[in-house]
């Protein structure tokens, strides 16, 4: 099982949708957590940290249930712009050695 | 704040020369910078982790005497691919994180290299 997994998408939806990417990790003693975004042939960008309490970023909601060691991404009236990978991005020690899920594709359609 | 920059951007070269790619935090300290690895339609693949003044530490698979690592100052690390494969072509990224503050907590992604092995 690989220690960082999300839904394998892609996922093409209609602008002004709502989508919800989910990303399950394996190591318990997991204790940062981030999404990422990656345009193509371009380098990861940090979208936003993920906080026990859940966080939201205009858009932008993430959440995290360390119980069942689940990340959640909420992306609410979906812009064309927001076409892109969405890496779940786990961080095994404060600092070091982050992990990448395999990223999830989002295309948003006119 | 919190920019990482990469040279060459891209390169091309000829089977069994050595490549050499450069990492730079700009604007912040990294006592610690990481050398990743993704081919196409694929994640990011951590190929080793540096920490200044120190020697690097590779993950499983990852050949020590073929990516040799510098990490020489608190801004600069540097990666040289020996003796490149076709196999070797891929996108290659570094990441820094900082010293204090807002660059701690995470890290900060360079553009990334594209290396093709003719």
């Amino acid at each position: 099982r690989k220690e960082v997994e999300q839904d394998p998408g892609p996922f093409n939806v209609p602008e002004g949708a709502t989508v919800a990417f989910n990303c399950t990790y394996s190591n318990s003693a997991s204790q940062s957590f981030f999404w990422y975004r990656q345009d193509c042939r371009k380098e990861p960008k940090l979208l936003m940290s993920v906080y026990s309490s859940g966080n939201e970023d205009g858009r932008f909601t993430a959440q995290l249930n360390r119980a069942s060691q689940y990340i959640s991404l909420l992306i609410r009236d979906s812009k064309l712009s927001d076409s892109a990978t969405y890496l779940c991005v786990v961080n095994r020690d404060y600092g070091q050695n982050f992990v990448f899920g395999p990223g999830t594709r989002l295309s948003v359609l006119p | 704040g919190a920019v990482v920059s990469q040279h060459p951007s891209w390169v091309i070269c000829k089977s069994g020369t050595s490549v050499k790619i450069e990492c730079r935090s700009l604007d912040f300290q990294a006592t610690t910078m990481f050398w990743y690895r993704q081919f196409p339609k694929q994640s990011l693949m951590l190929m080793a982790t540096s920490n200044e003044g120190s020697k690097a530490t590779y993950e499983q698979g990852v050949e020590k005497d073929k990516f040799l690592i510098n990490h020489a100052s608190l801004t600069l690390s540097t990666l040289t691919v020996t003796s490149a494969h076709p196999e070797d072509s891929s996108f290659y990224i570094c990441s820094a994180r900082g010293v204090r503050g807002r660059t701690q907590e995470t890290q900060y992604f360079g553009p990334g290299t594209r290396l093709l092995v003719l």
